[in-house]
């Protein structure tokens, strides 16, 4: 089994400040996916990333797949409380299997 | 309407009952997936389907049986339910990922779960 850790598990924090959260295993990954949940909802892909080193931005948010492919960290600049929910890495590996989901770190931007 | 549809949205059932969980999507994707979520634990994959004939165990398939109505069907039953079966339940579906040199950037879109209570 491979296993997906993230942490920090929980992650509390101003409006305003930034903050890192991080998706760590022993196993390589072909390609490494970020999703977000919000309370109530399933889950929504904010970005995959499949190159070692790659960094992707989607605004506020910076995604990076670490060089060796086993680890990847998601950077908000300026939180903002519609930033609040749960944050799941998955781990894929060759085209056609499952992905493997962390346990998420969640979350809470305050106003 | 969403794309994936999950019904019921809540359920209390008692230990021991049989209980179907559905989804329905409208995606005209092949791939379904049923996952539950538990505090500390993720998502864990339950069964999945790559078409209508195909139907796999995840990591997690013991106390559980899945039927593929149609391609826009995919259906999970408990057949005696336990307590530990309450979770909240997620059915997801995807299209193979155009991925480069055969990586899969598959993207999964879920519906909104299903809370499971089994008292």
């Amino acid at each position: 089994t491979q296993l997906l850790e993230q942490s920090p598990q929980f992650l509390s924090i101003q409006e305003g400040e930034n903050l890192t959260v991080y998706c760590n295993s022993s196993s390589v990954f072909s390609s490494l996916q970020w999703y977000r949940q919000e309370p109530g909802e399933g889950p929504v892909l904010l970005v995959t990333v499949v190159t070692g080193g790659e960094v992707k931005k989607l605004k506020r948010l910076t995604f990076q797949f670490g060089d060796a492919r086993k680890d990847s960290s998601l950077h908000i600049t300026a939180a903002q409380p519609g930033d609040t929910g749960l944050y799941l890495c998955a781990g894929g590996h060759n085209y056609g299997q499952n992905f493997v989901f962390g346990p998420g770190t969640r979350l809470s931007v305050l106003p | 309407d969403a794309d994936v549809t999950q019904t019921p949205r809540n359920r209390i059932t008692k230990t021991g009952k049989r209980i179907m969980l559905e989804c329905s999507q409208t995606k005209g994707h092949d791939r379904m997936y049923w996952y539950r979520q538990d505090p500390g634990l993720g998502l864990r994959l339950i069964y999945y389907s790559f078409d209508v004939k195909d139907i796999n165990k995840g990591e997690i398939s013991d106390g559980y049986s899945v039927s593929r109505q149609a391609q826009a069907k995919f259906s999970l039953s408990l057949e005696s339910a336990i307590p530990n079966q309450t979770a909240l339940y997620f059915c997801a579906t995807s299209d193979p990922g155009r991925g480069q040199g055969g990586v899969d950037t598959t993207e999964a879109f879920f519906g909104q779960g299903t809370r499971l209570t089994v008292v």
